[in-house]
């Protein structure tokens, strides 16, 4: 079994501050994350994942994720948020044993006020 | 580029009606999915294909049919539309004969289906 939890439904930070949107997941095998946006009225965009060959990775817009397996966490940061980063935020797991499908979180919507 | 494209945006119908929601992909992906996204839910997936003609339910499957004739088609059918199931809903499609747990899944705009 697998599951997402984001903690935070709602985070605002300032322009120019630290985004940090946080994630732990629960499998019983080795998994695979996800982090992805939804920009208003759209659908999602895959921002970066984590495929088991680096635990910092690194995807576009400036964010990047690290891995950490004793913690069970894959928190979503970027140094200096922008205005145009407001958006909602999903985290996701999938797994080699569980046919592709992904567990996605509940999602976190990020509010960056000027 | 992929492309995932709905056949609607915003669809508003009435109870009772037989409501089809069309999703088609560009890069011949063999999966596809539906989920339906609700505030404070996240996405919850409804069903989803790995290849024509197959289908598997996922977590909130109940009155909710799909069809996949060809396979960069993906339909979602609600036989007989409810109230409650007033939501936005998203196609997506994966590349993988594997169902690539790997791989990121390319998502459409989105529907969003009001039914009164």
């Amino acid at each position: 079994a697998q599951s997402v939890t984001q903690l935070g439904s709602h985070v605002s930070v300032s322009e120019g501050a630290l985004v940090l949107l946080r994630c732990n997941y629960s499998s019983s095998v080795p998994p695979y994350l996800f982090w992805y946006v939804q920009y208003p009225n759209q659908g999602l965009q895959l921002l970066l994942k984590y495929t088991s060959a680096a635990t910092l990775v690194k995807g576009i817009n400036g964010f990047e994720a690290e891995f950490k397996k004793s913690e069970t966490s894959f928190h979503l940061t970027k140094p200096s948020a922008h205005m145009s980063d407001a958006a909602e935020y999903f985290c996701a797991v999938s797994l080699n044993t569980n046919a592709g499908k992904s567990t996605f979180g509940d999602g976190t919507t990020l509010t960056v006020k000027p | 580029d992929v492309k995932v494209t709905q056949s609607s945006r915003y669809l508003v119908k009435r109870t009772g009606e037989k409501v089809f929601l069309e999703c088609v992909q560009d890069m011949d992906h063999e999966n596809m999915f539906w989920y339906r996204q609700d505030p404070g839910l996240g996405l919850r997936l409804i069903y989803f294909s790995y290849d024509v003609k197959m289908k598997e339910k996922g977590d909130i499957p109940e009155g909710y049919s799909v069809s996949r004739e060809k396979k960069e088609r993906f339909s979602l059918i609600l036989e007989s539309a409810s109230t409650n199931q007033t939501s936005m809903y998203l196609c997506a499609s994966l590349v993988g004969r594997d169902r690539g747990p790997y791989n990121e899944q390319f998502f459409g705009p989105g529907t969003r289906l009001t039914v009164l």
